[in-house]
């Protein structure tokens, strides 16, 4: 079946960097946009960013554009965030999620991984 | 940027109530661009309704949508035991944003 898997989260200090992974498998991953989406503790969802299927468009939330840079490896079925100049507001559960469709862009997710907590804090 | 708002922010019910709740949008949704979805403590969110009224792969019929336009509403029929959690609406129709959610809890 379908799973989604985030890694890297941890605490990192605001200025620093830290990069997101998330590892697809049980599907076609080089057919699917995929998404970033975050939720600060005790809010609600964010989108944060999102990738065609190989990469060659991306999508980019106002609050994290210039500083967040989302990439695919599909030869390893691997997704990435990489979080640059971190602030305190980019504390949050940081969840990767599957477009809905093999071949379209529909901006709604029908998987999500478990999430990795990022805090960013001195 | 559409912002979307939900109503109630907390539903208090009882299990076999009827839940209603509402999304409302800053500016039209283009095409009933619009899904719902149920997240309970630590886990990730799950889809429930795309396009404003088409249920998810495995979703029970108790769950069911509907609005156009700038309304849109999440109707659970009889309430069951594992459906006190949070719903959020989202809408897809101009990149993408969420609504703040709308917690159903016990009574």
């Amino acid at each position: 079946q379908v799973q989604l898997v985030e890694s890297g989260g941890g605490v990192v200090q605001p200025g620093r960097s830290l990069r997101l992974s998330c590892a697809a498998s049980g599907m076609k991953f080089s057919s699917y946009g995929m998404h970033w989406v975050r939720q600060a503790p005790g809010k609600g969802l964010e989108w944060v960013a999102m990738t065609w299927f190989d990469g060659s468009n991306k999508h980019y939330a106002d609050s994290v554009k210039g500083r967040f840079t989302i990439s695919r490896d599909n030869s390893k079925n691997t997704l990435y965030l990489q979080m640059n100049s971190l602030r305190a507001e980019d504390t949050a559960v940081y969840y990767c999620a599957r477009d809905t469709q093999r071949g379209f862009i529909y901006w709604y997710f029908d998987r999500w991984g478990p999430g990795t907590l990022v805090t960013v804090s001195s | 940027e559409i912002v979307l708002t939900q109503s109630p922010a907390t539903l208090s019910l009882s299990p076999g109530d009827r839940a209603t709740l509402s999304c409302r949008a800053s500016q039209s949704v283009t095409n009933f661009y619009v899904a719902w979805y149920q997240q309970k403590p630590g886990q990730a969110p799950r889809l429930l309704i795309y396009g404003a009224s088409s249920r998810a792969t495995g979703i029970p019929d108790r769950f069911s949508g509907s609005g156009s336009g700038t309304d849109f509403t999440l109707t659970i029929s009889r309430l069951e035991p594992e459906d006190f959690a949070v719903y959020y609406c989202q809408q897809y129709g101009q990149l993408t944003t969420f609504g703040q959610g709308t917690k159903v809890e016990f009574k």
